[in-house]
């Protein structure tokens, strides 16, 4: 089935540095989700990237998808002690939503 | 509001016993999902529906099952067949399955004593 790789699977900042998580595939993907998961709470939808090439901004997050739908990231500029969570990507599979094994973000402040 | 729901927050359950966890949705969505989550780990999914009276195994259904009578309800039962029951179960809605985000509950943690 449809299997994705994310990494790093640990990363530990300081505050005010940037990271990047990155998801790569195999296969081609027909689109790919972003979700944050806070420290004891449940994931919640950030993005989806649709098209070849995308890239997508919301405030300090910036979200790509690779030209060949293959691999997408997702960059934070100068991480806030708010940003801190795992972070998981979604793709489909044959029958449903198969999600990457998340990078978890401590920040240092 | 419009929303997932799942109950209890917390479970504690002995060994031997079957659990059941609630997840109710009012968002009228077609798709549902139940995912396992370990400790720094990612998301397992279990079982998950496409449409009422229908649902399907994931990749670790052995010890569990579920039931999808109504659309806005998706329990899943904890038997006493699953080895090593103690996780934080998340249940998800998604209007298609796949291809629309997926909206989550808050979650149950179970823990076998």
């Amino acid at each position: 089935g449809q299997q994705v790789m994310q990494i790093p699977q640990y990363q530990h900042v300081q505050e005010g540095e940037d990271f990047t998580t990155y998801c790569n595939s195999s296969t081609t993907l027909s689109n790919i989700q972003w979700y944050k998961q806070r420290p004891g709470g449940h994931p919640v939808f950030l993005i989806q990237l649709v098209k070849s090439g995308e890239v997508k901004k919301q405030k300090r997050l910036t979200f790509q998808f690779g030209e060949a739908k293959k691999n997408s990231s997702l960059h934070i500029t100068a991480t806030q002690t708010t940003d801190v969570g795992t972070y998981f990507c979604g793709v489909q599979g044959a029958q449903t939503l198969v999600f990457g094994q998340g990078t978890r973000l401590t920040i240092n402040p | 509001d419009g929303g997932i729901t799942q109950s209890p927050k917390y479970l504690f359950r002995k060994e031997g016993q079957n659990v059941t966890l609630s997840c109710e949705q009012n968002l009228n969505h077609d798709a549902m999902y139940w995912y396992r989550q370990d400790p720094g780990q990612g998301l397992r999914l279990i079982y998950y529906s496409q449409i009422v009276n229908d649902f399907q195994k994931g990749d670790i259904a052995e010890g569990y099952s579920v039931s999808r009578e109504k659309k806005e309800s998706f329990p899943l039962t904890v038997t006493s067949a699953q080895k090593n029951p103690t996780a934080f179960y998340l249940c998800a809605s998604s209007r298609q399955q796949g291809w629309t985000e997926a909206f989550f509950g808050q979650g149950t943690r179970l823990t076998v004593v």
